[in-house]
């Protein structure tokens, strides 16, 4: 079975200040595909980024990049020029490749609750 | 397009009664899987939809139940409802197996 492990409860930065959150997963898995997923106080999870195992190159999506490695089974998150409206609990998440066996779903971290101070 | 989602919003249900929850996926999305979120457990897989077809289930008791529609609609089913499964219940819906999950609301369950 898959476990991932976020390390960071909760964490507070100021406005425009850039935050990294932790992330580590177990596997024995050599494919798979890792994300993280946004939950502001409204409750609805929000992807964030994905990124594919098999993929050396980092994922970025805006201020949002990922440093991925897949040796460490290390999968942490960077948040630039951090904004009011990234106040939320983060989820770091895993999940196997489907297939004929089908989906495992998403296992997911306990959570960061990041709070970005104005 | 609209996103994922999910009726109703909130529930009260007295310990021993049943529950059905509806979700919408995006359409043409066929992978519908459901989530329980709660303080203790944090979120844990229920099972996954794909074609109608139960693909996979978490560790959960027989008492939780789903299945899909040929519309991709799904629907989860709690019997015998006890304290423990209150919990904010979370549909997300994929196009395939193996594309990212787009979560709805969710509902919020409260067993009294």
């Amino acid at each position: 079975a898959q476990t991932v492990t976020q390390s960071q409860p909760e964490m507070s930065v100021q406005e425009a200040e850039t935050v990294t959150l932790s992330c580590t997963y177990d596997t024995s898995e050599n494919n798979y595909y890792l994300f993280w997923y946004k939950q502001p106080p409204s409750r609805q999870m929000i992807l964030v980024i994905r990124q594919e195992a098999y993929k050396q190159q980092n994922a970025t999506e805006n201020r949002f990049s990922v440093n991925f490695q897949k040796a460490a089974k290390s999968f942490s998150l960077k948040i630039s020029d951090s904004q009011l409206g990234d106040t939320a609990m983060y989820f770091c998440a895993f999940m196997r490749p489907g297939g004929v066996r089908g989906a495992d779903g998403l296992t997911f971290g306990k959570g960061t609750h990041l709070i970005i101070q104005p | 397009k609209a996103g994922v989602t999910q009726t109703p919003r909130y529930l009260i249900k007295t310990r021993g009664q049943q529950v059905t929850l509806s979700c919408s996926p995006i359409s043409g999305h066929r992978s519908v899987s459901w989530y329980q979120q709660t303080p203790g457990q944090g979120l844990q897989f229920l099972f996954e939809y794909f074609s109608e077809t139960q693909r996979n289930k978490g560790n959960f008791p027989g008492r939780f139940s789903g299945r899909q529609f040929s519309n991709s609609r799904s629907e989860m089913n709690v019997s015998t409802l006890e304290l423990g499964d209150s919990a904010l219940y979370l549909c997300a819906s994929s196009f395939g197996l193996n594309t990212e999950a787009f979560f709805g609301q969710g509902t919020r369950l409260t067993v009294v």
